[in-house]
């Protein structure tokens, strides 16, 4: 089945610094791929979508400029949260999606935890 | 915009009984139907999904039927293992960019 990784599974990191998080479909081309953020103990958020080769588009309330989203390859997608914050602590999942050949069925990487001091 | 209505939790229940965990939305034009289960620490899973009314979804004993009439997909399990505690999202997809919109998800614990 369609694999999707992410890396890295955890990290924790200083306030002010930025944290890179890849997201890769191992067997298969994404032509879309998702960016969620998870509180504990609640839902997934949508955050962005992203398209190989244009700009991600964001969803309400989320700063463009504080989480980069990178599609470059139709199999990898990065999220950089810059000049992190304790409030930018959460589980980041992302998604891939490989377009009407699978139809468009959501793959979703393992997540990665972020913790900001 | 769409929306999922899902069945709070937490629930517990014990090994072999009964579960049911209720799923309403809200969409326009027809959307397709997932549940998802989530492992501590881990992303997401697809347990199950339905395209279509009327289409029943099923895996590992885990059942969930997509009723347009009632706009409902229960998930249901006729007899739960300790192994099945986890948290269960109900999702919906529809429109062009087929985005998922989920519930608030029901944590599951299965006592032995």
């Amino acid at each position: 089945g369609a694999v999707v990784s992410q890396h890295p599974s955890w990290v924790i990191c200083k306030s002010g610094t930025s944290v890179k998080i890849e997201c890769r479909s191992l067997d298969f081309q994404a032509t879309t791929m998702f960016w969620y953020r998870q509180f504990p103990k609640q839902s997934l958020m949508l955050m962005a979508t992203s398209n190989e080769g244009s700009k991600a588009t964001y969803e309400q309330g989320v700063e463009k400029d504080k989480f980069l989203i990178n599609h470059a390859s139709l199999t990898l997608s990065t999220l950089t949260v810059t000049s992190a914050h304790p409030e930018d602590s959460s589980f980041y999942i992302c998604s891939a999606q490989g377009g009407l050949a699978s139809n468009n069925e959501q793959f979703f990487g393992p997540g990665t935890r972020l913790t900001v001091l | 915009g769409d929306s999922v209505t899902q069945m709070e939790g937490p629930v517990t229940l014990s090994e072999e009984a009964f579960l049911t965990i209720n799923c309403t939305y809200t969409a326009t034009g027809y959307p397709s139907l997932f549940w998802y289960v989530q492992y501590p620490g881990e992303g997401l899973q697809l347990l199950l999904k339905a395209t279509k009314a009327d289409d029943k979804g099923s895996n590992k004993g885990f059942e969930a039927t997509y009723r347009k009439e009632t706009t409902s997909f229960h998930l249901e399990k006729g007899s739960v293992q300790v192994s099945d505690s986890a948290v269960y999202f109900c999702g919906i997809s529809s429109g062009s960019a087929r985005q998922l919109t989920f519930g608030s998800g029901t944590q599951l614990t299965v006592l032995p």
